[in-house]
């Protein structure tokens, strides 16, 4: 079935990195454009970043430009999310999703918790 | 940030009508197409409506959503517990180049 599971999350302190991977299945990844999406503690939903199908093209929110880095490898079906510069309040579950405006599957989210 | 409004909460006994308001602006919802979002408590955000009021297959037809000017709602007619949830519009925003999510409302059936 169609699915996105996220992983690498953990426990860093800050300024430190960290990268997250998505792994897609049961759809053709290279059709889709992709997209990362947190969600700290008890708050609402922040979009980061997605990119287009290529990986060519990408775009990211104010607060994670020049710190966060969206990639793809579709002959892995993979996405990724490298972190660096990392602050107290990038604390969140990260959450891959399939579009760029739409999105129509989500993976379980994966935990970041940035602290001293 | 969210940059679109909606109600903290709202809640209402089995059976009734509810409605969720989404204010926005004219780079975002006014211009682009709303998409809702439900949150169980504990799991992922799963798509509702996409495009202001299509369903994906698999919702139930008691969700609606619609567009007035730079306001969105959904509906949701005949309020069952389990849509007991977290619920978010959102919509591409122009002016900030990205995608934009309302600050959420915690739905209620008492």
């Amino acid at each position: 079935q169609v699915q996105l599971v996220e992983s690498g999350g953990t426990l860093v302190r800050p300024g430190e990195s960290l990268t997250l991977s998505c792994a897609a299945s049961g759809f053709k990844f290279s059709d889709f454009e992709m997209s990362w999406i947190r969600q700290a503690p008890g708050e609402g939903l922040q979009w980061i970043s997605h990119i287009d199908m290529s990986g060519d093209s990408t775009f990211y929110a104010d607060s994670v430009v020049g710190r966060f880095t969206t990639s793809r490898d579709n002959a892995k079906n993979s996405l990724y999310l490298q972190m660096s510069s990392l602050r107290i309040e990038d604390t969140a579950v990260y959450y891959c999703a399939r579009g760029d405006s739409a999105f129509d599957v989500w993976g379980r989210g994966t935990m970041v918790a940035v602290s001293s | 940030q969210s940059v679109l409004t909606q109600p903290p909460s709202v809640s209402a006994t089995p059976g009734q009508r509810v409605i969720i308001s989404c204010s926005g602006s004219t780079s975002n919802v006014g211009s682009n197409p709303v998409n809702w979002y439900q949150q169980l408590p504990g799991t992922a955000p799963k798509i509702l409506i996409h495009s202001y009021n299509r369903r994906p297959s698999g919702v139930p037809g008691r969700f609606s959503g619609s567009k007035s000017g730079t306001s969105a709602s959904l509906a949701i007619s005949g309020l069952q517990s389990e849509d007991e949830a977290d619920y978010y519009c959102s919509s591409w925003d122009n002016s900030l180049n990205g995608i934009v999510f309302g600050t959420g409302t915690e739905v209620t059936a008492l």
